[in-house]
């Protein structure tokens, strides 16, 4: 079980918004860590998507974006393309776990 | 080329010690504005964080782990290893190296990553 969670799954049709979001708690998210999101096509690496927070990464499209509330965030995709479809994953550090780095459990996104 | 690619086994026997080496190119592994971290997924499941080195020698592992990890670096090669000892099944996984950064953040995220080796735990 994930210290970071995440629905199993989302979809929507091409074009469409969809979000995505990583509940914590006050050691991770609550306290104030930052939250990365990777996004991970079936079979190859993850690849780093949002760094702290809301910034992304040269090659990144501008229809991704992240932002972080409380002891949550979230990742929003707009214009949903048939190549979103991907697994998403949230990442943070959490401070009651000796000093860890954590993992959301992941999200599927289908393009219908 | 900036580039990280694993190397090892692809299968290990239960209760053996797992070796995986990263090489790492167009970068070196000696900056100090990077660690290097090993990230494990089971077939199906999701990402499991196992450890990190910095050039320093600074270490951090999963407490989940961390009696069975060891990571360690070798600067004349530009590599670094991870070491998992007693294995056993649910240690099969497809085994990740990174780069972590801490640019624009406050948490290292992991910026580059290498292909991925499937480990098989079995005898």
């Amino acid at each position: 079980q994930s210290v970071l969670t995440q629905p199993p799954s989302v979809s929507g049709a091409p074009g469409q918004r969809v979000t995505i979001s990583c509940t914590g708690s006050s050691s991770n998210i609550g306290a104030g860590f930052d939250v990365h999101w990777y996004q991970q096509v079936p079979g190859t690496a993850p690849k780093l998507l949002i760094y702290g927070n809301n910034n992304r990464p040269s090659g990144v499209p501008d229809r991704f974006s992240g932002s972080k509330s409380g002891t949550s965030a979230s990742l929003a995709i707009t214009g949903l393309q048939a190549e979103d479809e991907a697994d998403y994953y949230c990442h943070s550090y959490d401070s009651s776990l000796s000093g860890s780095k954590v993992f959301g459990g992941g999200t599927k996104l289908t393009v219908l | 080329q900036l580039q990280l690619q694993e190397s090892g086994p692809g299968l290990v026997k239960p209760s053996e010690t797992l070796s995986l080496t990263c090489s790492v190119s167009g970068v070196s592994i000696s900056s100090i504005s990077y660690y290097w971290g090993w990230v494990r997924q089971p077939p199906g499941k999701g990402l499991e964080w196992i450890g990190s080195i910095h050039y320093s020698g600074t270490t951090y592992y999963n407490p989940s782990l961390k009696s069975r990890v060891s990571i360690s670096l070798d600067t004349s090669k530009n590599h670094f290893s991870l070491k998992v000892n007693s294995i056993t099944a649910a240690d099969t996984a497809v085994y990740y190296c990174a780069r972590e950064s801490l640019e624009m953040a406050t948490v290292w995220y992991f910026d580059l990553w290498g292909r991925g080796t499937l480990v098989t735990v079995s005898s």
